[in-house]
């Protein structure tokens, strides 16, 4: 079946810190990926998005590529701030039971200390 | 940018009560969902529609019932609140596209406590 499995957190870093927060799935046939944040109190923001192989994702200076050969999508930053504090979701997108269904990982907390 | 909204935010209520939680989107998507959010953080999909008229059961059973009179207005109702209600809801939708992967768009949650 479909799924998505994505590191444990929670993450803490100091500011201007690398970010690294992997995301390997399962999947049968060609999802796109994407990657969700969740800040404090508030819903899923679409933070980026893949769709085939090869294919890097970027936004707001996280970037992830969608690696079909270690069926991975790894989100990375080369410098986070404060602000980039949040819940980070992965998920896969895949046609199940005849319709459009989106697969989450578990999420992972990232805590920045300035 | 999404437009995508939910009403309340935020809900205390009664063991007993009947609420609606309201979700509007203005980006004429045909595709609507509910999402129940757990304090562990995991999603699991409650409620799904295709287009007007249409409504189906997600993975996790829910008390909750769902209805699609309008393209943009898919409300959520619980006849008779209870504390295993309390969560954080999600509304989503996303753009029909044939034979491809669509992407869904979420609203800002309503954070619900069943007293």
């Amino acid at each position: 079946g479909n799924s998505v499995t994505q590191m444990e957190g929670p993450v803490t870093l100091s500011e201007e810190a690398f970010l690294t927060i992997n995301c390997t799935y399962t999947a049968t046939g060609y999802p796109s990926l994407f990657w969700y944040v969740q800040y404090p109190g508030e819903g899923l923001q679409l933070l980026l998005k893949a769709t085939k192989a090869d294919d890097k994702g970027s936004n707001k200076g996280f970037e992830a590529t969608y690696r079909k050969e270690t069926t991975s999508f790894h989100l990375e930053k080369g410098s986070v701030q404060v602000s980039d504090s949040a819940v980070y979701f992965c998920a896969l997108s895949a046609i199940s039971g005849g319709y459009n269904k989106l697969i989450f990982g578990a999420g992972t907390r990232l805590a920045v200390h300035p | 940018e999404a437009d995508i909204y939910q009403t309340p935010r935020y809900l205390v209520i009664g063991t007993g009560k009947k609420i609606t939680l309201e979700c509007s989107q203005t980006m004429g998507h045909d595709k609507m969902y509910w999402y129940q959010q757990d304090p562990g953080m995991e999603l699991h999909l409650i409620h799904y529609s295709y287009g007007v008229n249409s409504t189906e059961k997600g993975d996790l059973s829910s008390e909750s019932t769902v209805s699609r009179i309008r393209t943009e207005h898919f409300p959520l109702t619980l006849e008779s609140a209870r504390p295993s209600h309390t969560s954080q809801y999600l509304c989503a939708s996303s753009e029909y596209q044939a034979g491809r992967q669509e992407t869904q768009y979420f609203g800002p949650g309503t954070r619900l406590l069943v007293l």
